[in-house]
């Protein structure tokens, strides 16, 4: 099946750092995601991006839908304690199934 | 708004034994899906209803069944629990299944674990 692979894991930072991570995919795919998982609850959708070289903002938060179309990256700048949680990339390939493929996540960590 | 609702919020089974985990949505959407998160592998999807009245697999169905009892509620099911569904299980939803509505509104998960 199609991969994805979230990098890094886990990062600790200080507060009012910016912060970088990404994914990358074995396949192409047509859509790029973005969530957020606060502890105890379900995914929240950040950002949504659907044509290669995409850069969209949501606040703080900037993500690009790679020119590959095999790579996504979510940039969030001058962090904040509330930033505490665990990102999901999801990449969607319309010709395989048509089902959403998660990265398996970055745990981001603010030291206050 | 309730959005995604899910329930039991926790459960402890015994190996062997069953249960049936409820998911409701109040925003009209034609699409459901249930997913199980383990740690450090993301969300894999279980099983999905692109509309009402069609249930089909996704990743890993293996040991579950579901159904979509009508527009608002749809259900999964262990019929005999085993420790490797351990897991934690979110319901979600979407306005509908191709193209740009596969932006999906989750439900704030079930904690199960499987003794």
């Amino acid at each position: 099946g199609q991969q994805l692979n979230q990098s890094p894991q886990s990062m600790f930072i200080q507060e009012g750092e910016d912060v970088s991570m990404n994914c990358t995919s074995s396949s192409i795919f047509n859509t790029w995601l973005w969530y957020k998982q606060d502890p105890g609850e379900g995914p929240v959708l950040l950002i949504a991006l659907y044509k290669a070289g995409e850069l969209t903002s949501n606040g703080r938060l900037t993500a690009q839908f790679g020119i590959t179309r095999k790579d996504s990256f979510l940039n969030i700048s001058a962090s904040i304690p509330s930033d505490v949680g665990i990102y999901f990339c999801a990449g969607l390939d319309l010709n395989a199934g048509n089902m959403l493929t998660f990265g398996g996540g970055t745990r981001l960590m603010v030291k206050p | 708004n309730a959005g995604v609702t899910q329930t039991p919020k926790f459960q402890v089974l015994k190996t062997g034994q069953s249960m049936t985990l409820q998911c409701a949505q109040d925003m009209n959407h034609n699409s459901m899906y249930w997913y199980r998160q383990d740690p450090g592998m993301g969300l894999r999807l279980i099983y999905y209803s692109a509309s009402e009245g069609t249930t089909d697999k996704g990743e890993v169905p293996n040991g579950y069944n579901v159904s979509r009892l009508n527009k608002r509620e749809f259900s999964l099911r262990l019929e005999s629990a085993a420790p490797s569904q351990t897991s934690v299980y979110f319901c979600a939803s979407s306005v509908g299944y191709r193209g740009q509505n596969e932006k999906l509104f989750f439900g704030s998960g079930t904690q199960l674990s499987v003794l």
